[in-house]
């Protein structure tokens, strides 16, 4: 079946705008993780959703950042009011085994740009 | 809290080389352990991963990686290593009934023809 797919590939917006990324995950992966990726800092943790339970938001780096889930299916990271650090790739990854994270399988990423 | 080190920002060695990538961990018990790797412009890709038991876990690609829990270790080898390997490696943990994965700096590797 198909993999995480995420949208769009890459976006560049002007410092102070909104942003939306989405992220389609693998169909029946009741688990969806957002990560980041930028130069210096590796990957890092931003939100966690879980089917119908309250996602775990303690990665997110602070209340500009926004996360949701829409029938337990695609999700959608918000950025408000961005700023040239937000520049990274976002990855989303999805899994089915709750337990230890499973294997969790990453779409390929977004890659957001703040000029 | 735990952590992840791979001590090598960056390998580069001969196509049919052979290959170790280290990886160290600190964490309270036990570890789920995971390796994967990231191709430019791509995602990342599961390579293996250790959950119990046998500590030498075989993955994709022709890599093995070896589960030391009295070094605190999971290194990732490869016998000989092809020119298609070149890309990042990416060493990560979890623990029993936790879903975020700490994820180590990387190492990239590049192979020399």
């Amino acid at each position: 079946g198909a993999g995480v797919s995420q949208s769009p590939s890459n976006k560049v917006t002007e410092k102070g705008k909104d942003v939306e990324l989405r992220c389609d995950p693998i169909s029946g992966h009741t688990a969806l993780y957002w990560y980041r990726q930028s130069l210096g800092q590796g990957l890092e943790f931003l939100i966690y959703f879980q089917g119908n339970s309250a996602p775990d938001k303690s990665g997110l780096p602070s209340d500009r950042f926004s996360a949701e889930r829409t029938g337990g299916s695609v999700s959608t990271l918000t950025i408000q009011r961005t700023q040239q650090e937000d520049s990274a790739v976002y990855l989303c990854a999805s899994s089915f085994i709750l337990a230890g994270a499973g294997e969790q399988y990453f779409g390929p990423g977004t890659r957001l740009t703040v000029t | 809290a735990q952590s992840v080190t791979q001590p090598d920002i960056h390998i580069t060695v001969s196509e049919g080389a052979s290959l170790e990538l280290r990886c160290n961990y600190s964490y309270g018990a036990t570890p789920y352990l995971f390796w994967y790797v990231q191709s430019p412009g791509q995602g990342l890709q599961l390579l293996l991963k250790y959950f119990s038991g046998d500590t030498l876990v075989q993955g994709i690609k022709g890599f093995e990686a070896e589960f030391k829990r009295s070094q605190s270790s999971f290194n990732l080898r490869k016998p000989s290593v092809h020119w298609s390997d070149a890309a990042e490696y990416f060493c990560a943990i979890s623990g029993a009934g936790s879903y975020q994965l700490t994820f180590g700096k990387g190492t990239k590797l590049s192979v020399i023809p």
